[in-house]
């Protein structure tokens, strides 16, 4: 199975200021189409996750643009630019490209 | 919109059955694939089972292959999870999550979650 390493574990981030969370994988995440299959997910307190990110850079419709992610290959990373209250979470990146699909073990994201 | 109600969990005791339920609506069901990730207390994601959009295939994960089930009636727009010979490592919150990927696995809604308490 694909391992996805996220770093760090946990962040506290003071409104405002900017926040980036890791995604490291243990292969190459590059499909054959070209389109590299990672995505970024948000589980917010006592919610289901919710998808933020996919194809490494394409942001959801309605997701701020804030929000950005970059990478390639086996390294990737999800900045926010400008942190607010609304983003506190668990971050957790997948890929879709190997069976079986696999996860980050998440970033925890809270509020200075 | 699209909605995904997951239904069927509880407690059970190790051993014994449960069947859990997803109720879709706001799309085409029968043009998606559908997955089952659940997560335990406090942890991270597992992916546990995947059923191709045309019922044709299906695929477990390692811990449950042998013990679930997935299924889907597209005349009622509902997947299912026949979960047999319940472990204590299954208690979990359990999501039906769609998957519109062609070349990819690709989750794009998750449903509310239904929570599973294997214990005696």
């Amino acid at each position: 199975d694909i391992d996805l390493t996220q770093t760090p574990l946990s962040l506290s981030v003071t409104p405002g200021q900017p926040a980036s969370i890791y995604c490291k994988s243990s292969q190459s995440l590059l499909h054959t189409d070209g389109k590299t299959y990672l995505y970024w997910y948000l589980q917010k307190p006592g919610q289901s996750p919710q998808l933020l990110m996919y194809e490494v850079s394409r942001r959801v419709s309605g997701v701020p643009d804030r929000f950005s992610g970059s990478g390639s290959g086996t390294d990737f990373t999800l900045k926010i630019s400008r942190v607010e209250a609304e983003d506190v979470g668990v971050y957790c990146c997948m890929q879709g490209i190997h069976h079986p699909p696999t996860f980050g073990q998440g970033t925890k994201v809270e509020i200075k | 919109q699209v909605q995904l109600v997951e239904s069927g969990g509880g407690v059970v005791q190790p051993g014994r059955s449960l069947r859990l339920s997803c109720a879709a609506s706001g799309y085409t069901f029968s043009s998606y694939g559908m997955h089952w990730v659940r997560q335990a207390p406090g942890k991270g994601l597992e992916w546990v089972a995947v059923i191709w959009h045309d019922g044709s295939k299906t695929l477990y994960g390692d811990s449950v292959r042998g013990r679930f089930t997935i299924s889907r009636d597209d005349s009622k727009n509902t997947l299912y999870l026949q979960m047999n010979s319940l472990r204590g490592e299954d208690t979990a919150m359990y999501y039906c999550v769609r998957d519109p990927g062609v070349t990819s696995y690709y989750f794009d809604n998750w449903g509310q979650g239904t929570l599973v308490t294997v214990s005696s």
